[in-house]
């Protein structure tokens, strides 16, 4: 069964220092998001994409992030200058076409030192 | 807007027991509801969904829910608890119009006791 991919597993970083986060969504999908979870809180929206373009972000989503579909199959959470606070689980996820249901990836745990 | 509550973020059942898990939902807009689950450590699985068709919902692993517009409710329900089940557990809406992002509640504990 096809399933959403997200590398690495867990990143360990510098405060101040640039990630990326990656994930190859399901291959004929075509909506895209990223999910955060801060230990012990509730999965929270970040960002939509479809089409090559953000479709909808939340106030969580400010300049230090940006999102990208570099070629056909992976999709990047780039996060520029990392704070303490963006220490989190961070979730990729993507729909079909003909389908209502977001398919998650397994995450990656970021660590900001 | 929209939002959901999970009522108790922690619950106890015994092994064999009913489990119901509860979870109340506010939207503006007619809304799709889920049930997700996640394992430790591990991501989030889709158990089951509402998506204006038939409103007793039945899922995996045993799992079903059932949408109450009256009581904007959505309602998770297993006849019988078994070990396998321990996870934390979240209620998601989103609206219909296709794709649109998931709004999650803060999630529910839930603990088998043998």
């Amino acid at each position: 069964e096809p399933e959403v991919t997200q590398t690495p597993s867990h990143q360990v970083t510098q405060m101040g220092q640039e990630v990326i986060l990656r994930c190859v969504p399901i291959s004929n999908h075509l909506y895209f998001y990223w999910y955060r979870q801060i230990l012990g809180q509730k999965v929270e929206f970040l960002v939509s994409f479809y089409n090559n373009e953000i479709s909808e972000k939340s106030e969580i989503f400010d300049d230090q992030f940006s999102v990208e579909r570099p070629d056909g199959s992976n999709f990047t959470l780039k996060i520029r200058s990392t704070k303490l606070e963006d220490s989190a689980m961070y979730f990729c996820a993507s729909v079909g076409d003909s389908t209502d249901t977001q398919y998650f990836g397994p995450g990656t745990r970021l660590t900001v030192l | 807007a929209q939002s959901v509550t999970q009522l108790g973020s922690h619950v106890s059942v015994s092994e064999g027991a009913l489990v119901l898990l509860r979870c109340n939902y506010s939207s503006s807009v007619p809304p799709y509801l889920f049930w997700y689950v996640q394992y430790p450590n591990q991501g989030l699985q889709l158990l089951l969904k509402y998506t204006s068709a038939a409103t007793l919902v039945k899922g995996i692993n045993g799992f079903e829910a059932e949408f109450k517009k009256s009581e904007t409710s959505f309602h998770l329900t297993k006849p019988s608890a078994h070990m396998s089940d321990a996870a934390e557990y979240f209620c998601a809406v989103s609206a219909i119009q296709g794709a649109q992002k998931l709004v999650f509640g803060q999630g529910t504990r839930l603990t088998i006791n043998p």
